[in-house]
């Protein structure tokens, strides 16, 4: 089935480092959202990507997807203790005739040494 | 405003109980979905109901996972005979649209623990 892989799985930065996550789908996605999961709390979104090569930004944060709309990133500048968390992208799967299935990846945890 | 409410937060069962989850979404809000997170991973999806019609269930991992929506607002996840591989969150999202486009709500979800 569809598959969603994010990297790394974890990232330790010093606060003011930059941080950035990669998503890969093994088949091409209509859009992909990004969501944020503070430690103990539920997961929050972010943002949905749908074009091909689409750039969005928000403050420190940007999101591309690929040309190929089968990979996406996410780049924090300048962390903040307030940017740890876990982040995940998930995109539509359409296994098994469904087209109301939101795969998630595994997420990549960040944390923030201030 | 009221966001998506989940109850109980914290639930603990014997193996073999029944439990029965309540999520009631951002009022208004057509799509409704369940998923399951166990530790460390990202959401899994469970199930997706449009209004009241229970669209997809092709996540539900066993017969003994029943989910209702019954007047396309409140949705109950049961589970049946639990088994100690059932312990995980399990997260409610509702979206106001009636596709894969769009913003999901997360509620803050069901700790469960079966013993």
């Amino acid at each position: 089935g569809q598959q969603v892989m994010q990297i790394p799985q974890y990232q330790h930065v010093q606060e003011g480092e930059d941080f950035t996550t990669y998503c890969n789908s093994s088949t091409t996605l209509s859009n992909i959202q990004w969501y944020k999961q503070r430690p103990g709390g539920h997961p929050v979104f972010l943002i949905q990507l749908v074009k091909s090569g689409e750039v969005k930004k928000q403050k420190r944060l940007t999101f591309q997807f690929g040309e190929a709309k089968k990979n996406s990133s996410l780049h924090i500048t300048a962390t903040q203790t307030t940017d740890v968390g876990t982040y995940f992208c998930a995109g539509p799967t359409n296994s098994g005739g469904s087209n109301y299935k939101l795969t998630f990846g595994k997420g990549t945890l960040l944390t923030v040494n201030p | 405003g009221a966001g998506v409410s989940q109850s109980p937060r914290y639930k603990v069962a014997k193996r073999g109980q029944d439990v029965a989850l309540r999520c009631d979404p951002i009022s208004g809000h057509v799509s409704l979905f369940w998923y399951q997170q166990a530790l460390g991973q990202g959401p899994e999806f469970l199930t997706y109901f449009q209004n009241e019609a229970q669209l997809d269930k092709s996540g539900l991992p066993s017969d003994r996972f029943f989910a209702e929506r019954p007047e396309g607002s409140v949705s109950t996840l049961k589970i049946q005979r639990t088994q100690q591989e059932d312990s995980a969150v399990y997260l409610c999202a509702s979206s106001s649209t009636g596709r894969l486009y769009g913003e999901q709500y997360f509620g803050p979800g069901t700790r469960l623990t079966v013993t």
